[in-house]
């Protein structure tokens, strides 16, 4: 079964300096990955997609993934935090066959000034 | 450019009670989801409709049942409300279920079970 793990709760930046959030997934095939975004009290936004093309994806508001198989991670990253970034992040495989989203907990990133 | 759209944005409702949430998407999709979130867990698949006519259970679905009405609109009906299905509801849609495909969430519907 395919499963994501993200390994921080909450994360802490100040404006201006780079985010990283960890994922590590676990998958028995070549697997589809997302980011996506929830703002307080909205649905949930795709930042980025991994589906077997370049490693590197670059997605939505400054905002990329790698994806290393050796590792089996997918870290979010963005170079210079903005105050708009902060919300919850979630990392996400998608099930073979027909596409069934599997979720992680949830990152939380909070931005100070 | 509505999207998905998800009526109501808030219910509370008491034990026992019985509830239909409504799901309605304008980008011509032929899957549509609903998931339940609750806090610290993310976001669990309750059923899904791959296509027209057809649904499937997912990965908590007891407790529910839903409707593929048509292609734009598939409703999720709560028939015995229980405490234990407190919690955010979101719909969403993709074009269809290929890997890959992005799923487009609507803002959910908050339901408070007293």
């Amino acid at each position: 079964a395919q499963s994501v793990t993200q390994l921080d709760s909450h994360v802490s930046v100040s404006e201006g300096t780079p985010v990283l959030l960890r994922c590590n997934y676990s998958s028995s095939y070549s697997p589809s990955l997302f980011w996506y975004v929830q703002h307080p009290n909205k649905g949930l936004q795709l930042l980025l997609k991994y589906t077997s093309a370049a490693t590197l994806v670059k997605g939505i508001n400054g905002f990329e993934a790698e994806f290393k198989k050796s590792e089996t991670s997918f870290h979010l990253t963005k170079p210079s935090a903005h105050m708009s970034d902060a919300a919850e992040y979630f990392c996400v495989v998608s099930d073979p066959g027909f596409q069934k989203l599997v979720f992680g907990t949830g990152t939380r990133l909070l931005v100070s000034p | 450019n509505a999207g998905v759209t998800q009526t109501p944005k808030f219910q509370v409702l008491k034990t026992g009670q019985s509830m239909t949430l409504q799901c309605a998407q304008d980008m011509n999709h032929n899957s549509m989801y609903w998931y339940r979130q609750d806090p610290g867990m993310g976001l669990r698949l309750i059923y899904y409709s791959a296509s027209e006519g057809t649904t499937d259970k997912g990965e908590v679905p007891n407790g529910y049942n839903v409707s593929r009405l048509n292609k734009r609109e598939f409703s999720l009906r709560l028939e015995s409300a229980a405490p234990s299905q407190t919690s955010v509801y979101f719909c969403a849609s993709s074009e269809d279920g290929g890997v890959g495909q992005p799923q487009h969430f609507g803002d959910g519907t908050r339901l408070s079970i007293l």
